[in-house]
């Protein structure tokens, strides 16, 4: 069974770049299936859960437009592992940000397995 | 602000059956994309509840239920249990590709 686990500081200063770690057990995010993505969600306090990005294993992308492109996702195989950097942070990234495994097909995509979430706070 | 929208809360007591709705727009869940379902305890990880509209993963109790019409769905849960307590998501997809979320609601079992 797929296990995630994001890792990263919990505090970053504003304009500073947040890096988040996601380490996947039980299954290679190398392995061929077209069907399975991997992503990062976030949750803000008090508010919804919003998608920020997601890949696959042959390196398509696709990212939340709203985050006007300070996202950056990136892979290490050997280590099992991927990688979120968001740039130029304000109090508005400040949430609970979660890695999952998606499953993306021809009418959606939905994600079977989440992380247990970090918390990240950005001040000063 | 959510694109898709839910109510903030609802209750019902222990083995009543409460709703809980889901509506977007023609672009995401009206131009025929899945709708999904997750349940969510604060400081733990979502888990998947309903995906394709209608379905439950295994180990997911029939006391869950789901469906979709238009641009709307609905999350059903009856015979309502103290442990169903928890914040519930829905989730769709838009024409951009890109994955949209419900603003969550908070369900109060009384």
């Amino acid at each position: 069974q797929v296990q995630l686990q994001e890792s990263g500081p919990g505090l970053v200063k504003p304009s500073e770049t947040l890096s988040l770690t996601c380490t996947v057990s039980g299954y290679s995010i190398n392995s061929v299936n077209s069907a399975y993505y991997w992503g990062w969600i976030r949750q803000p306090p008090g508010k919804g859960l919003e998608w920020i990005a997601s890949f696959s294993h042959n390196g398509r992308t696709y990212h939340n437009p709203s985050l006007k492109s300070r996202d950056t996702i990136s892979v290490d195989t050997s280590r099992n592992q991927y990688f979120l950097r968001l740039s130029s942070v304000t109090a508005a990234d400040t949430a609970v940000y979660y890695c999952a495994r998606e499953n993306r097909y021809g009418s959606g995509s939905y994600f079977v397995s989440w992380g247990q979430g970090t918390q990240v706070t950005v001040s000063s | 602000q959510s694109v898709l929208t839910q109510p903030p809360s609802v209750s019902g007591a222990p083995g009543q059956r409460v709703t809980i709705s889901c509506t977007g727009s023609s672009s995401d869940v009206g131009a025929a994309y899945d709708v999904h379902w997750y349940q969510h305890l604060p400081g733990t990880a979502p888990k998947l509840l309903i995906f394709g509209n209608t379905n439950r993963p295994s180990g997911v109790p029939d006391r869950f239920s789901a469906s979709k019409s238009g641009t709307s769905a609905s999350l059903a849960i009856t015979g309502l249990q103290a442990e169903d307590e928890a914040d519930y998501f829905c989730q769709s997809y838009d024409n951009s590709l890109s994955v949209v979320f419900g603003g969550g609601t908070k369900l109060t079992v009384l």
